[in-house]
Formats: C-alpha cells, sequence, structure tokens
C-alpha cells in the first residue's frame, strides 16, 4: 500500500458536463500518472506529472487535463465528458527501489458517461 | 516503438496444473519488466520485477518470472495453480524515464 486514494470510486454522468478526478498521495513521491483501462486495451497512459506544476501528455491525453498544484494531489479533468470516455482510471505513483523505479496504483475510479 | 504484446487473452487451466503466461517486449535499452495482478473489481498488484542481475526472479504466490534478452520475452510461471490464482495478468516494461508500457492483458480461467 503506498498510500494512494482515489476519489470519487464511483461515478456517473451525462455527456457533455465537466468531470474532475483526484488522485491523493501520502508519502511524497515525485511521480504521478493517471491511466485509463479498458477491456481489450490493457492501461493505457492519459497524462503524468513530474512534479508541482510539471505536467506532460501520454498516449491517450485528448479530452483530458490533469493539475498538480501540490505533491500530494494529481488532478484529472474531462472538459466536456463523452461516452467514449466511460472507463476505469487509475492513478499510480513511480517509487524508487532497490535496482529501480516501480509504479503502485490507486483502486481506481469506474467513470460511466451517459 | 515501445510495446508489450501478451499473445493470449484468455488461459483456461485446471487447479493443480502449471502455468505460463507469455509475454514479448519492445524496448531500445535495457528494459525494467514487470508483471501485474489484477482481481476483479480491484486494482492492481505488482507480482515480481526485473531490473538486472539474475534472469529469474521470484515473486509473490509462487510466481516466477524469466527475463530472456534474446527471445525479448519475460514469461510468467506457477508450478500448481490455485483457484484464487484466477484473475488478468498484464505483462509491463519500462526503463530509467519512469513510464512504463502495458500489455493488454492475459484472463486466467481455472477449472476446479
Amino acid at each position: 500500500d503506498a498510500g494512494i486514494t482515489q476519489s470519487p470510486r464511483h461515478k456517473v454522468t451525462e455527456t457533455g458536463t465537466p468531470v474532475t478526478l483526484r488522485c491523493h498521495q501520502t508519502e511524497n513521491h515525485r511521480y504521478m500518472y493517471w491511466y485509463r483501462q479498458d477491456p481489450g486495451h490493457g492501461l493505457r497512459l492519459i497524462h503524468y506529472s513530474y512534479g508541482v506544476k510539471d505536467t506532460d501528455k501520454g498516449e491517450v491525453s485528448d479530452g483530458y487535463s490533469v493539475s498538480r498544484s501540490k505533491t500530494e494531489d494529481f488532478l484529472l479533468t474531462l472538459e466536456s465528458a463523452t461516452s467514449s470516455q466511460t472507463s476505469v482510471y487509475f492513478c499510480a505513483i513511480s517509487a524508487r527501489t532497490r535496482g529501480g523505479n516501480e509504479q503502485f496504483f490507486g483502486p481506481g475510479t469506474r467513470l460511466t458517461v451517459l | 516503438a515501445q510495446s508489450v504484446t501478451q499473445p493470449d487473452i484468455h488461459i483456461t487451466v485446471s487447479e493443480g496444473a502449471s502455468l505460463e503466461l507469455r509475454c514479448n517486449y519492445s524496448y531500445g535499452a535495457t528494459p525494467y519488466l514487470f508483471w501485474y495482478v489484477q482481481s476483479p473489481g480491484q486494482g492492481l498488484q505488482l507480482l515480481l520485477k526485473y531490473f538486472s542481475g539474475d534472469t529469474l526472479v521470484q515473486g509473490i504466490k509462487g510466481f516466477e518470472a524469466e527475463f530472456k534478452r534474446s527471445q525479448s520475452s519475460f514469461n510468467l510461471r506457477k508450478p500448481s495453480v490455485h483457484w484464487s490464482d484466477a484473475a488478468e495478468y498484464f505483462c509491463a516494461v519500462g526503463g530509467r524515464d519512469d513510464k512504463i508500457i502495458f500489455g493488454k492483458g492475459t484472463r486466467l480461467h481455472i477449472l476446479p
């Protein structure tokens, strides 16, 4: 357990509404990530952050924005949700362990866009 | 391009039988390799990892994996599966840039 929480854990929303998902960590890790998980696609990186106010795009960033104003919080925003953004969203942190870096994951947020 | 291929979408084995899940990767530098497991409705749990050194790595729950550089593979094995091993398994590859790429997963079914 790397002290990662996600909120909300479940959300149902309508097409066109804005949605913000929150990831909170308690261990001061520098790197944080947002992934989406869809059947047949595994996990795909949306955005990541390498420090406060330092973020970059991942593989599937269109339609998403992120912000990191504090080390412990990494927010994912869908400015205008679409049905194609129905997915399970996972936050992760990267921690240095013996020999290399490994990622630890939060419990996930299930988002349904109607 | 960096990628991970898990050629088997579904695998079914009988309880007590041996298991091997295949993973092939494409990566430009020396890779870090991972296997994660996800039970239904749960997050991802790290089973084992390879950074360097001994190419046979041991993980949790009795799993092991072998890194074969010549074959660009990192196959996961278990000598005797239990019903509780039914889950989805993800292979992943990364490096010093702190980003990792996941395969599409293999769902393991266990027959009683």
